[in-house]
């Protein structure tokens, strides 16, 4: 399955919202219902982290200005206002076969 | 808190081999899936290869198979992965990750594999 991430770099304001885009090659939605959509982040320096999943869940401790939406093969991760915290490279990946990650958004303040 | 640390990366000419580790502690590791995922420097994330909680269930990357092993020891928390006939493509930075959905990732080891 292949995962596109649009755009592969954003500049944001702080304060601002942003928006990555992720379309997967077929639909990630699993005979069990669930849909195995999720977004991670990488900030400078570090190792990722998970930040959503199953698309829409917040993972432990993720503020709630983070939000995922979606369905089929098409998904979206909404930041409602940017922080600087926020810089790093966001990658959306699919599970319901093996794993595959999109290419990988860089976030960067304007 | 869940932990994971990589070892056993290091220069190794092309062909060679490798052996990294990881060790995990925090949470009960025979209860979990693992994968070993990477990043060759300046790129993105590529899972390698998973195992399930005895081994029982593995899947490799196509890049990778017939090279490599992944495997665990449940006793000894621990999580490892046999690499061979390694090639200049196979640098980069290995992260143990815990779980289906990849939630916790250890700080990386790195390869790097160069003549």
């Amino acid at each position: 399955i292949v995962m596109t991430q649009t755009p592969l770099s954003l500049s944001v304001t702080p304060g601002q919202p942003a928006s990555i885009s992720c379309r997967s090659s077929r639909s990630l939605l699993y005979r069990d219902g669930k849909t195995y959509l999720y977004w991670h982040v990488q900030k400078p320096g570090q190792s990722p982290q998970l930040l959503m999943y199953e698309v829409s869940n917040r993972f432990s401790g993720v503020p709630d200005r983070f939000s995922g939406s979606g369905s089929g093969t098409n998904f979206t991760l909404k930041i409602s206002r940017v922080e600087a915290e926020d810089v790093g490279t966001y990658y959306c990946m699919q599970s319901i076969e093996v794993y595959t990650f999109g290419q990988g958004t860089k976030l960067e303040i304007k | 808190q869940v932990q994971l640390v990589e070892s056993g990366g290091g220069l190794v000419k092309p062909g060679g081999s490798l052996r990294l580790s990881c060790v995990t502690s925090g949470f009960s590791f025979r209860n979990y899936y693992m994968s070993w995922i990477r990043q060759a420097p300046g790129k993105g994330l590529e899972w390698v290869s998973y195992i399930d909680y005895g081994g029982a269930t593995i899947h490799y990357a196509d890049s990778v198979k017939g090279r490599f092993t992944i495997s665990r020891d449940n006793a000894r928390n621990s999580l490892f992965l046999q690499m061979n006939s390694l090639r200049d493509d196979d640098t980069a930075t290995y992260y143990c990750v815990r779980g289906n959905s990849l939630a916790y990732w250890g700080r990386g080891v790195v390869v790097a594999v160069s003549s």
